[in-house]
């Protein structure tokens, strides 16, 4: 089965700085997909980004983009120019390529920016 | 983008009674959708898959009477707590999606709680 780790479980910077949250897995699988989620105190649960196993170009979106180490099975979300919005926890979670299509989550980090 | 409603937002109910949870795919046909629980401050964990047109499949240690799924549609899941007690009360949230996807989207959650 799989796992996932994020051992961060709180994290704090400065509003406009850089905060990089980190994800670990494991897998005996070479095809899947990873996933950062974001829930604000709304509660809803939003993608932030995602990043498909086969391709090794890093996946960016605006102000966020990963570090994915396939071989370390590392899978880091790097968040730029943070602002006070980005204020939620994340989650970082697997899927794999076949099966049911499970999402495998990780503990979360709670992420506070500072103004 | 793919929505997925979740309705109500929040409930209250006495103890002893059943309240149901529906959660709609509004722009596409979910085949499957998966049910989870969190609690304060935790992760997501995942209660249950549901299939449109076929039983729903429990995560271990999730007891099948007491959270009934239904998937009578290419479009509706239902979570219904049947003989609910304080300890039922959480947050529950649904989701769809997958692989045709490339990912998931959430419902906004229900807090349930039993008085």
């Amino acid at each position: 089965a799989q796992t996932v780790t994020q051992s961060q479980p709180e994290m704090s910077v400065q509003e406009a700085e850089t905060v990089t949250l980190s994800c670990t897995y494991d897998t005996s699988e070479n095809n899947y997909y990873l996933f950062w989620y974001k829930q604000p105190p709304s509660r809803q649960m939003i993608l932030v980004i995602r990043q498909e196993a086969y391709k090794q170009q890093n996946a960016t979106e605006n102000r966020f983009s990963v570090n994915f180490q396939k071989a370390a099975k590392s899978f880091s979300l790097k968040i730029s120019d943070s602002q006070l919005g980005d204020t939620a926890m994340y989650f970082c979670a697997f899927m794999s390529d076949f099966g049911n299509e499970k999402l495998t989550f990780g503990t979360g980090t709670r992420l506070t920016i500072i103004p | 983008g793919a929505v997925v409603s979740q309705h109500p937002s929040r409930v209250i109910c006495k103890s002893g009674t059943s309240v149901k949870i529906e959660c709609r795919s509004l722009d596409f046909q979910a085949t499957t959708m998966f049910w989870y629980r969190q609690f304060p401050k935790q992760s997501l964990m995942l209660m249950a898959t549901s299939n449109e047109g076929s039983k729903a499949t429990y995560e271990q240690g999730v007891e099948k009477d007491k959270f009934l799924i239904n998937h009578a549609s290419l479009t509706l899941s239902t979570l219904t707590v049947t003989s609910a007690h304080p300890e039922d009360s959480s947050f529950y949230i649904c989701s769809a999606g997958g692989q045709f996807l490339r990912g998931y989207t959430f419902g906004s959650g229900t807090r349930l709680t039993v008085v």
